[in-house]
């Protein structure tokens, strides 16, 4: 039973214009979220969390936004570089160390 | 390297046999997970060591499936009498001091099982 999804298993997106993930999750009791991104033969690597008390965090090119009364947060990466194809994850928790992984979304940055 | 590394990086084998992976955590790293990802689903908690603490053993699907650490060090997880379902991705992430959500989990490569 997944906590988390991903709806869409890739994303195509032309080099300088924005990428917009979509997450949903379903147990109302998860109030940290994360997105992590994942390069082939590597581990996952964090990029950017978002507190429930918040709507939208913002680092750099990325923002994540959050929709709790959808359960739903989007991140987006503007403008979108070749650098940024990877697998993205979306994750969440109930606060402690346990997290919630989506399938993930594969993106790939056209030049 | 300063990073999470796991052994084997690919590991086939036949169905019925005990396997055993393993991860070196970040020096330092008190807390230190397993998670499992089967082909087009999100990584699942496997178990979670955090100290000389008793192991959060909840997302262990069978047992089947056991973990050991010492101290604060390497980790294995052994995996017996495998079977075709227990063919995925294993990670191993590690983090300083309180397994909380906001402390960085930091992940190796994982280890590919295939079972035949």
């Amino acid at each position: 039973d997944q906590q988390v999804k991903q709806n869409s298993p890739s994303l195509s997106v032309q080099e300088g214009r924005i990428s917009i993930l979509n997450c949903d999750y379903t147990n109302s009791m998860f109030d940290y979220f994360l997105w992590y991104k994942k390069y082939p033969a590597e581990g996952p690597t964090f990029l950017i969390s978002i507190s429930s008390i918040k709507d939208k965090n913002e680092d750099g090119r990325f923002t994540v936004f959050l929709n709790k009364s959808a359960k739903h947060l989007s991140l987006h990466i503007v403008p979108s570089q070749p650098g940024d194809s990877a697998v993205y994850f979306c994750a969440a928790s109930e606060g402690d160390y346990k997290l919630s992984f989506g399938a993930g979304t594969t993106v790939t940055v056209r030049a | 390297g300063a990073g999470v590394s796991q052994s084997p990086s690919n590991k086939v084998t036949e169905k019925g046999k005990d396997v055993e992976l393993r991860c070196d955590p970040i020096s330092g790293h008190t807390a230190l997970y397993w998670y499992r990802q089967r082909l087009g689903q999100g990584l699942e908690f496997l178990i979670y060591f955090q100290g000389n603490s008793a192991p959060d053993k909840s997302g262990l699907p069978s047992d089947r499936f056991s973990a050991e650490r010492t101290g604060e060090s390497v980790s294995t997880l052994t995996i017996q009498r495998t079977q075709q379902e227990d063919s995925a991705v294993y990670l191993c992430a590690s983090s300083l001091a309180l397994g909380a959500a906001y402390n960085e989990q930091f992940f190796g490569p994982g280890t590919r099982l295939t079972v035949l």
